[in-house]
């Protein structure tokens, strides 16, 4: 069965770096199928997607986030990773990696309809950033 | 861009149906693509409950639905129960760089 596993320090220092595991069971991360992903949901807020990588080495970020984001795979591990420089107080939140399927397809009037779903997802870590 | 409206809190009584909008823009919730939904509970991770716009997973109640019409997408639930109590995300995909979530909306069963 597939699971998925948050792990990494739950506390950090303003302008440090955030670093998060995520170790997959059940399923290789190098499946061509599949996004790899980090989304987070601050307190009080809503969900966040914070960007996603294909076992290519492919990686998409939020706009809003890509000049800290970096997420990388390691197929020896089956883990995949986020870093996130520079961290302040807004970046406390609980960060959940997930399995995200994303593609297109052409309708009948060949329009181009893109979809994406996040299933499953791990349990979440809660990271405060904090001095 | 910026995140999907959706209201903060719904509530309904045992039995009854509640639907919650996930308003965006012809942009994102108003293009061809299509939309996801999340449950939440409090502590937990958010579980995929609906996918492409209006499909439910294997294991997922048939009391859940999902639609689109315009710039906005809807999840009704009907025959509501004390276990659907909840946070609940729309997610549209909008292109390969941006995916954007609701703010989430709080069911109350009363």
């Amino acid at each position: 069965q597939l699971h998925l596993q948050e792990s990494g320090p739950r506390l950090v220092k303003p302008s440090e770096t955030l670093s998060l595991i995520c170790t997959v069971s059940g399923v290789s991360i190098s499946d061509s199928t599949y996004y790899w992903s980090w989304i987070r949901r601050a307190p009080g807020k809503g969900l966040e997607w914070i960007g996603s990588m294909f076992y290519s080495g492919t990686t998409y970020y939020s706009s809003s986030l890509r000049s800290r984001v970096t997420i990388s795979l390691d197929t020896s591990k089956n883990q995949f990773s986020l870093s996130l420089t520079s961290a302040t107080p807004a970046d406390t939140a609980v960060y959940y990696c997930a399995r995200e399927t994303r593609a297109y397809f052409y309708d009948n009037n060949d329009h181009k309809v893109g979809y994406n779903r996040f299933d499953p997802w791990g349990q979440g870590a809660l990271v405060t950033v904090s001095s | 861009q910026s995140a999907l409206t959706q209201p903060a809190s719904v509530s309904g009584s045992p039995a009854q149906s509640i639907t919650i909008s996930c308003t965006g823009t012809s942009d994102d919730v108003g293009t061809d693509n299509l939309v996801s939904w999340y449950q939440q509970y409090p502590g937990t991770a958010p579980k995929l409950i609906i996918y492409d716009t209006n499909k439910r997973p294997s294991g997922i109640s048939d009391r859940f639905s999902g639609s689109k019409s315009g710039n906005t997408a809807s999840l009704t639930i009907s025959g509501l129960r004390a276990e659907d109590e909840a946070d609940y995300f729309c997610c549209s995909y909008v292109d390969m760089t941006t995916v954007l979530f609701g703010g989430g909306t709080k069911l109350t069963v009363l």
